[in-house]
């Protein structure tokens, strides 16, 4: 079975701008949450879908946002663009239901913004 | 408020040598979940165990083994006989029975040494 995929692994933007990262989650995962990972720190929960519908959010703006499509894929966009984003965000899925199983994670995409 | 505490921020040892990694949690819930990952250099993280709260026996897996305590609110992570191949940061998690979250410690660094 395939993992969590992630799109772009890297990515420079400028402030101000917006960016969406894109992830694919592992086959029979319907959960999919989003993470942010300065340098140094431990990752930040930032929301949660699950089937398609935000059941989740962490300490985040309102201008992060994400979607969940029927394929249980998911986008995070963020707007307005500062230079505290730059982080590693990680996307990471997980069957859903009553028990909380561990999350597999993707490798991560590496938001520069200058 | 629940809360993951790894005072350790780096450890070197070398090669062969055992090492136990520190962590301790907090939460008022009477049912969590708690969690050990690995964080490589190439950013994904790699989950190794999952623990519910009712379950306080220990357990070995291979060189890994972890001890759970919830007299003292810990969950500590020793390897055995390490290897360079170990090299990584990582990371404690909690998370609430029915939380939409995972709360992360700042993670331990270790370094093997050969």
């Amino acid at each position: 079975e395939t993992g969590v995929t992630q799109s772009p692994t890297h990515l420079i933007k400028t402030r101000g701008q917006q960016v969406t990262l894109r992830c694919s989650s592992q086959s029979g995962h319907n959960t999919v949450s989003w993470y942010q990972q300065a340098l140094g720190q431990g990752p930040q929960f930032i929301f949660q879908y699950y089937r398609e519908e935000e059941n989740g959010r962490g300490n985040f703006p309102p201008r992060f946002s994400g979607l969940q499509f029927p394929n249980y894929s998911s986008e995070l966009n963020v707007n307005a663009l500062e230079l505290d984003d730059s982080a590693l965000y990680l996307c990471a899925s997980r069957p859903g239901g009553a028990e909380v199983y561990g999350y597999t994670f993707g490798s991560g995409t590496r938001l520069t913004v200058v | 408020a629940q809360k993951v505490t790894q005072a350790q921020t780096e450890i070197s040892v070398v090669e062969k040598e055992d090492v136990t990694l520190d962590c301790v949690y907090e939460t008022r819930d009477t049912t969590y979940y708690l969690f050990w990952y690995k964080q490589p250099p190439s950013g994904e993280l790699v989950f190794l165990i999952r623990r519910n709260s009712f379950d306080e026996q220990n357990e070995i897996s291979g060189r890994y083994s972890w001890n759970f305590q919830k007299s003292t609110s810990s969950f500590n992570f020793t390897i055995t006989a390490s290897q360079v191949v170990d090299s990584a940061v990582y990371f404690c998690a909690l998370s609430e029975a029915f939380g939409n979250q995972f709360y992360f410690g700042t993670g331990t660094s270790l370094t093997v040494i050969p």
